[in-house]
């Protein structure tokens, strides 16, 4: 059974703090990796996609991946009250359809 | 990034109708669509697969002959909810495989809130 795993939250930061929010994934063969934010009630938009080990960053957000160890991050920098919402990590497996995390609720306080 | 459209945002059905929800790829091909159901303060659940062309692969516990899912075009999915329950009031969401440049990538719709009464 292809997983991905998150930790549900919620992850509380003080405002301008970095979020750190993770996830792990099963299938050692998976190709492609997608963060998600979802805000409570409206249908989740892709933040960033990462295919290869390192960072990538994308002005607020970096994500991270290694593949070794089968993990995959998304930091959040100067973290707004805006940012409060769920964050999903999809994972494009060797074969199959993308498979998606529950999430995690990321609340920062002003 | 690529655009998906979902129509409608909102309905409200009365018990025992059918309902049809439309989800369209507006700026790209998309040969697969995929239809999402999500409760309040719940994970996004799988209902089912729909590739252009060919029947809707469901996935395990989704009725078939409840979710009608029809998969005319690259650019037009639509999922029919028939003789809706209260109990299939719910957040539809539609998503889209992007072909070409869009490559693996997922793009969701708005989604639908479904509300039977």
């Amino acid at each position: 059974q292809k997983e991905v795993e998150q930790n549900s939250g919620p992850l509380s930061v003080p405002e301008g703090a970095i979020a750190s929010l993770n996830c792990t994934y099963s299938d050692r063969g998976s190709q492609s990796f997608f963060w998600y934010r979802q805000y409570s009630g409206k249908s989740p938009e892709l933040i960033m996609f990462i295919y290869s080990n390192g960072d990538k960053e994308d002005g607020r957000f970096t994500a991270q991946l290694n593949k070794a160890s089968q993990y995959v991050s998304l930091l959040i920098r100067d973290s707004q009250p805006s940012d409060s919402a769920t964050y999903l990590c999809a994972v494009n497996p060797q074969a199959g359809n993308l498979i998606f995390g529950k999430g995690t609720k990321l609340s920062v306080k002003p | 990034g690529a655009v998906v459209s979902q129509h409608p945002s909102r309905v409200i059905c009365k018990s025992g109708t059918s309902v049809k929800i439309e989800c369209r790829s507006l700026d790209f091909q998309a040969t697969t669509m995929f239809w999402y159901r999500q409760f309040p303060k719940k994970s996004l659940m799988l209902m089912a697969t729909s590739n252009e062309g060919s029947k809707a692969t469901y996935e395990q516990g989704v009725e078939k002959d409840k979710f009608l899912i029809n998969h005319a075009s690259l650019t037009l999915s639509t999922l029919t909810v028939t003789s809706a329950h209260p109990e299939d009031s719910s957040f539809y969401i539609c998503s889209a495989r992007g072909t070409g440049n869009s490559g693996n990538t997922i793009y969701f719709g708005e989604g639908s809130w479904l509300t039977v009464v």
